[in-house]
């Protein structure tokens, strides 16, 4: 298993601004991952993150919006640039262990007013 | 992978009552089929990972069946109790390792 925390729990942030989320993991891990909930949607991947290179992004997701940061294998971050309402989800940063399964953070609440 | 399916959208059971849900998923380029529990303010928690056509796995008083080649996943309750009461996931991943979510099924057992 892997212990996943993420800052900040929640946020409420008003429209036009960022919010930068944090994801630490006890133990050195390959893939990271990132994604989003929204209101009443299945949970998306938004990206896959490697430590030292570039994250990829899956479709309808792009850097601009989501830049996301892997400066070593146990943290990565995501920003939620310049947010909308339609931002307002739950986000959380996931780990891989071999693909057998992936173990979650508890998320982060994010409401865009 | 498109289209995961699960089924019902939510329900309400009593205490003691057995229940079960369904997850309906295109059977091209199938990897595993994976089942998390999701409680409110908490991480989602893996239940179980499935690869085999008929695998079944359990987990206590939980269990899953898997069958690849039509396409769905049951995940049963037996004997539901209050702490039971969460949202339950189904993802099945393709041999990239990517899970592809459903919109999942919110549990509610009563005392």
């Amino acid at each position: 298993s892997a212990v996943i925390s993420q800052k900040p729990s929640r946020d409420i942030c008003q429209r036009g601004t960022s919010l930068t989320i944090q994801c630490q993991v006890d133990s050195q891990v390959t893939m990271m991952f990132w994604y989003r909930q929204q209101p009443g949607q299945s949970l998306t991947l938004i990206a896959t993150a490697n430590q030292g290179s570039e994250a990829t992004y899956e479709s309808g997701f792009v850097i601009d919006k989501f830049p996301i940061s892997r400066p070593n294998l146990t943290f990565s971050t995501l920003t939620v640039s310049n947010m909308s309402p339609e931002d307002s989800s739950i986000y959380l940063c996931s780990v891989d262990r071999g693909r057998e399964t992936q173990y979650f953070g508890p998320g982060t609440r994010l409401l865009v007013l | 992978i498109l289209n995961v399916e699960q089924s019902p959208q939510s329900l309400h059971v009593q205490e003691g009552d057995s229940t079960n849900f369904t997850c309906s998923f295109p059977s091209s380029n199938f990897y595993a089929l994976h089942w998390y529990r999701w409680e409110t303010a908490k991480s989602p928690e893996a239940l179980f990972v499935m690869t085999l056509n008929g695998d079944e796995k359990k987990k206590g008083r939980i269990s899953a069946t898997l069958n690849t080649k039509e396409g769905y996943s049951y995940l049963y309750i037996k004997g539901s109790q209050p702490e039971d009461s969460a949202t339950y996931l189904c993802a099945p991943s393709s041999n990239t390792g990517k899970l592809i979510f459903g919109q999942g099924t919110t549990l509610q057992v009563k005392p």
